[in-house]
């Protein structure tokens, strides 16, 4: 079992709507969540950090994480052409090192 | 500088060959990680510099892959002989902190064996 599963996609939505991404993790005593954006040929960028259960609002990104399911989502509202991109979830392990989920590729449909 | 800066950015080498990669970190970034991201593929751990001393390196799929980071800032990734399995992209990402907080990633280095 990977450290980090995620829905496997690729996710197509229409313009305007919500996007909604899920990521669970194996390790019980992960304790920071995150989540990053990677274009096509780019690099990976921090979008999202979560620390505590509950849910995180940042713009149109809202983040939710449930550590007794070992579960983080992202929601991504008002979807737009930009936001197109595969999305990885990252988990920490051992207390310094980040563990990647395959990543959900998202296709916001104009 | 300003962001992590990685070279070269694309690297093609014949099977059998030696290639090094370089990542220079963040100014002042305590901690270093190489990563290999295949296509398709989430990024996978490699390496885990604090400083200069290498703390973990259990992601290294062989002993062909070498990275040291002598004085604790610029890393270099070696790898020999290179294998067809080993293209890829290699992420440098370094972290201000030891334990906590975001990884800012480079551009990262393509590597295609042929």
């Amino acid at each position: 079992q990977k450290e980090v599963e995620q829905n496997s996609g690729p996710l197509s939505v229409p313009e305007g709507a919500i996007a909604s991404l899920n990521c669970t993790y194996s390790d019980r005593v992960s304790q920071s969540f995150f989540w990053y954006r990677q274009y096509s040929g780019k690099s990976p960028e921090l979008i999202m950090s979560i620390y505590s259960n509950g849910d995180k609002e940042d713009g149109r990104f809202t983040a939710q994480l449930n550590k007794a399911s070992q579960y983080v989502s992202l929601l991504i509202r008002d979807s737009q052409p930009s936001d197109s991109a595969t999305y990885l979830c990252a988990v920490d392990v051992n207390d310094y090192k980040l563990s990647f989920g395959a990543g959900t590729t998202v296709t916001v449909r104009a | 500088g300003a962001g992590v800066s990685q070279s070269p950015r694309y690297k093609v080498a014949k099977r059998g060959q030696d290639v090094a990669l370089r990542c220079d970190p963040i100014s002042g970034h305590v901690s270093l990680f190489w990563y290999q991201q295949a296509l398709g593929q989430g990024p996978e751990f490699l390496t885990y510099f604090q400083n200069e001393a290498q703390l973990d390196k259990s992601g290294l799929p062989s002993d062909r892959f070498f990275a040291e980071r002598p004085e604790g800032s610029v890393s270099t990734l070696k790898i020999q002989r290179t294998q067809q399995e080993d293209s890829a992209v290699y992420l440098c990402a370094s972290r201000g902190l030891a334990n906590t907080g975001e990884l800012f990633f480079g551009e990262g280095s393509r590597l295609t064996v042929l």
